[in-house]
């Protein structure tokens, strides 16, 4: 059962674009909302998070909206860097029952392109 | 930043041998780490909780007298796959907790083959 799911498995954009990637929960009892780049064969680098008592945070170029209603979230990347090329995970945790574990999303691969 | 690193970060053993994967906080006391595995285009799946000075707590479906998990410190924890087999051949990450929620670094993963 994937509580937390990214349907978009990679995503081209165009340098200087912006880069919207997607995540969906299933889970009504997460609070909290993560963002993850990775590399190959590196662990993940926390990009940004939101609580979900609120629906926007922006981070520099990273912004992460959340829709509770829709168990919707979606990170913004403006504008985007071939740097920024990357595997990008979002995860999410429960104030209760699951202490500070993380539940990941199956990724969403994104290339950046010249 | 706060720094994880995990040794070794790529290790080849035979079938029927046990692996030892340490995971330590550089800069940092970490009383919760975590332990995940990735498949090849897969997700990071946690595999357990560690806790310095307790018992870890696997998740459903993963094996504890398979993957023995040790919190011996602070700053140390400790993941054996015992008697591995090659299905046991993934990347393996651990994470690290500081203080607050979105404070948990990440190692940088060893990748094990089971041949």
């Amino acid at each position: 059962d994937q509580q937390v799911k990214q349907n978009s498995p990679s995503l081209s954009v165009q340098e200087g674009r912006i880069s919207i990637l997607n995540c969906d929960y299933t889970n009504s009892m997460f609070d909290y909302f993560l963002w993850y780049k990775k590399y190959p064969a590196e662990g993940p680098t926390f990009l940004i998070s939101i609580s979900s008592i609120k629906d926007k945070n922006e981070d520099g170029r990273f912004t992460v909206f959340l829709n509770k209603s829709a168990k919707h979230l979606s990170l913004h990347i403006v504008p985007s860097q071939p740097g920024d090329s990357a595997v990008y995970f979002c995860a999410a945790s429960a104030a209760t029952g699951g202490g500070n574990k993380l539940t990941f999303g199956t990724g969403t691969q994104l290339k950046v392109e010249l | 930043g706060a720094v994880v690193s995990q040794h070794p970060s790529w290790v080849i053993c035979k079938s029927g041998t046990s692996v030892k994967i340490e995971c330590r906080s550089l800069d940092f006391q970490a009383t919760t780490m975590f332990w995940y595995r990735q498949f090849p285009k897969q997700s990071l799946m946690l595999m357990a909780t560690s806790n310095e000075g307790s018992k870890a707590t696997y998740e459903q479906g993963v094996e504890k007298d398979k993957f023995l998990i040790n919190h011996a410190s602070l700053t140390l924890s400790t993941l054996t796959v015992t008697s591995a087999h090659p299905e046991d051949s993934s990347f393996y990450i651990c994470s690290a907790e500081a203080s607050y929620r979105d404070e948990q670094y990440f190692g940088p993963g060893t990748r094990l083959t089971v041949t």
